[in-house]
């Protein structure tokens, strides 16, 4: 069975201090990473695929790295408006769907 | 706006009664899928379906039932409600098959309350 787990499950920083999420997954041949970010009460918004061990994506202050066992946010000079929940995801062989971790609750004080 | 329609927003309702949520996939999408998510749980999968077809299911009671009609908008049927059944109830799409590994589309969601 897919898993993944998500640490630390609340993360608080101050504005300009840089941090990493944690992303370990256990999955029957990965197809995929995903990294969403949650607003409270909106529904989750797509940040980043990843595929393969060793790629890595950014966008902004995010920067997505994935490894054969784990993945990791790396968020740099977060700005008060990445407060939200960041959820992992993983897709695995066959028809599986989506199987989420519990998410990583950030707030970023000013 | 992610182009998922989810109606209503919110929805509060007796113990013992029936609900249905509603939901529009992207346009182009044929994959849907039905989430549920509680403070302790976490997104929890329910059912997919691709193109009118039920394609997949997860932890979806037998009180809770779905379908996708023709015109790709989906129903999520939610009978006998309990109070543990309170949550967010989420609607994705996908423009991939069973099969390929595409990210999906959320909704903006249905906060049902039970009371």
């Amino acid at each position: 069975e897919d898993q993944v787990t998500q640490s630390p499950e609340a993360l608080r920083l101050q504005e300009g201090e840089s941090s990493s999420l944690n992303c370990s997954y256990t999955v029957s041949g990965l197809r995929g990473l995903f990294w969403y970010r949650q607003d409270p009460g909106k529904g989750p918004e797509f940040l980043f695929t990843l595929y393969s061990a060793g790629e890595e994506k950014e966008k902004e202050r995010l920067k997505a790295t994935l490894t054969k066992k784990e993945s990791f946010l790396h968020i740099t000079a977060p700005k008060p408006e990445d407060s939200a929940t960041y959820l992992c995801a993983v897709r695995g062989s066959g028809n599986t769907p989506l199987v989420f971790g519990k998410g990583t609750r950030l707030s970023v004080i000013a | 706006d992610s182009g998922v329609t989810q109606t209503p927003k919110h929805l509060i309702t007796a113990t013992g009664q029936r609900v249905t949520l509603r939901c529009s996939p992207r346009s182009g999408d044929l994959s849907v899928y039905w989430y549920q998510q509680s403070l302790d749980q976490g997104l929890q999968f329910l059912i997919q379906y691709y193109n009118g077809e039920e394609r997949a299911k997860g932890n979806i009671l037998e009180r809770f039932s779905a379908q996708q009609f023709p015109d790709l908008h989906s129903e999520l049927n939610l009978s006998s409600l309990e109070l543990g059944d309170s949550a967010l109830y989420f609607c994705a799409s996908s423009v991939a098959s069973p099969g390929q590994a595409n990210g999906y589309t959320f909704g903006s969601g249905t906060r049902l309350t039970v009371v």
